[in-house]
């Protein structure tokens, strides 16, 4: 079975700081992967799908890269905000969609 | 364009009583999912329809869970009796197909039970 592991947990910045949020699996054997973002007590906003055939994608101030024979995926922020402030998660989809725990981001103005 | 639409967003419920959630997936999109998030925790599949199918029902807790997708649009999921442990927030989402597709998600639904 896909384990997905999503560190750290949570993660405190200053505003304006770029920063990494990682997401690594055991399995390379997957189609895509997409990066969501979650604000308390809503659902899951696409931010990003990386197709298999990809290595990164962007949108805007996200870049997210995919590693599949490392089992690594990045989501780089660059110049947080305090609006960026969610819970960020990956998913893959291998035989069906497997999600990380996600990684809590508080911007601090 | 319309996102995937649920409701009700928030359910308040007794235990050993039932409830229903609806979905309305974006126009389109043959893949609808029920998914199942608990607090501090990634979604967990309930169940997976292709068109009217369901092709992957075997996190579904048949005893008291059940789902319906008619005419392969809308679904329903619905829990009879509802136990303690139920409470969760329930997501639904959709994808145009079922391997290279973008995953678009509803606002949830909220079920506490007491």
């Amino acid at each position: 079975k896909q384990e997905v592991t999503q560190i750290p947990a949570a993660l405190s910045v200053p505003e304006g700081e770029n920063l990494v949020l990682n997401c690594s699996f055991t399995d390379s054997a997957i189609y895509n992967l997409q990066w969501f973002r979650q604000d308390p007590g809503k659902g899951l906003t696409s931010l990003l799908l990386i197709q298999s055939s990809q290595r990164e994608q962007t949108s805007g101030r996200l870049n997210a890269s995919l590693d599949k024979s490392s089992g690594r995926s990045t989501l780089y922020i660059a110049a947080s905000q305090p609006g960026d402030s969610a819970t960020y998660l990956c998913a893959l989809w291998g035989n069906q969609f497997y999600f990380g725990t996600g990684t809590s981001l508080t911007v601090i103005p | 364009e319309a996102g995937v639409v649920q409701s009700p967003r928030y359910k308040i419920i007794e235990k050993k009583q039932p409830v229903a959630f609806w979905c309305n997936p974006i126009s389109g999109h043959n893949t609808l999912y029920w998914y199942l998030q608990n607090l501090g925790q990634g979604p967990e599949l309930l169940i997976r329809y292709e068109n009217e199918e369901a092709v992957d029902d075997s996190q579904l807790p048949k005893d008291r869970f059940s789902a319906e997708r008619l005419k392969g649009v809308d679904s329903t999921l619905k829990i009879q009796p509802a136990e303690l442990g139920d409470s969760a927030v329930y997501l639904c989402a959709s994808s145009l197909d079922d391997r290279a597709g973008e995953l678009f998600f509803g606002e949830g639904s909220r079920l506490t039970v007491l």
